[in-house]
């Protein structure tokens, strides 16, 4: 299997700009999650699916955040406008059943950075 | 919500010698607990886990013990390796309807060679 695969690998945008990050899960994992890495926060859990329906959003910093999962084997998470402070790196993750039934695997990462 | 802290967050030790990385838990729910190792500009790896109905768990090792009533669990690495350096998160269940993982905040391990 080739695990979790994110993309791009790299981004670079102005601020202002969309920017949406694809993730597609290891195949027939149910649970997919989207987290964000910063030096100051740590992994922070944004969003979280379970057989494609968002389960918990709390972790959303705001209105410019969105995430969707239109079928099992593929989400994206958009931000419009994107702000320098987005300047992270945005990891998909999945698992087989519910966490802690199941280990999480981790994509390689996105490391956004906007200017 | 569940409120994980990890202590040291950095930590130079000899080559050869054990590595201790400490983790406190607020949600006495919680039931679950696995160790994360990010190498850098790498994704976060699951080394070992360990459920709240067994008080410690080794794998060659790396060993983790939990104590239930303390709420902290501990993640050892014995006879480190320059291998071995590398970010290590420990991360909590948390329960209810939301479960989800919650992270410490990381420890950076050095082996000195």
């Amino acid at each position: 299997d080739a695990g979790v695969i994110q993309s791009p690998r790299h981004e670079v945008t102005e601020m202002g700009q969309e920017v949406t990050l694809r993730c597609k899960p290891i195949s027939g994992h149910n649970s997919l999650f989207w987290y964000r890495q910063t030096m100051m926060r740590g992994l922070e859990l944004l969003i979280y699916f379970n057989n494609n329906v968002p389960i918990d959003d709390s972790g959303m910093p705001e209105d410019r955040f969105s995430a969707k999962m239109p079928n099992a084997s593929f989400s994206t998470l958009k931000i419009q406008p994107s702000e320098p402070r987005d300047s992270a790196v945005y990891f998909c993750a999945s698992s087989l059943m519910e966490v802690g039934n199941s280990p999480l695997h981790f994509g390689n990462g996105t490391r956004l950075t906007v200017t | 919500g569940e409120n994980v802290e990890q202590h040291p967050s950095t930590l130079s030790v000899q080559e050869g010698d054990s590595a201790v990385i400490k983790c406190t838990y607020s949600d006495s729910a919680s039931n679950y607990f696995p160790w994360y190792k990010q190498e850098l500009g790498k994704r976060p790896q699951l080394i070992i886990d360990i459920r709240s109905n067994v008080g410690e768990k080794k794998d060659q090792r790396i060993a983790v013990t939990l104590n239930k009533t303390a709420k902290h669990f501990s993640l050892h690495i014995t006879e480190t390796q320059p291998e071995d350096s590398a970010v290590y998160f420990c991360a909590a269940l948390a329960s209810g309807s939301a479960r989800q993982l919650t992270f410490g905040s990381g420890t950076q391990l050095t082996v000195l060679p």
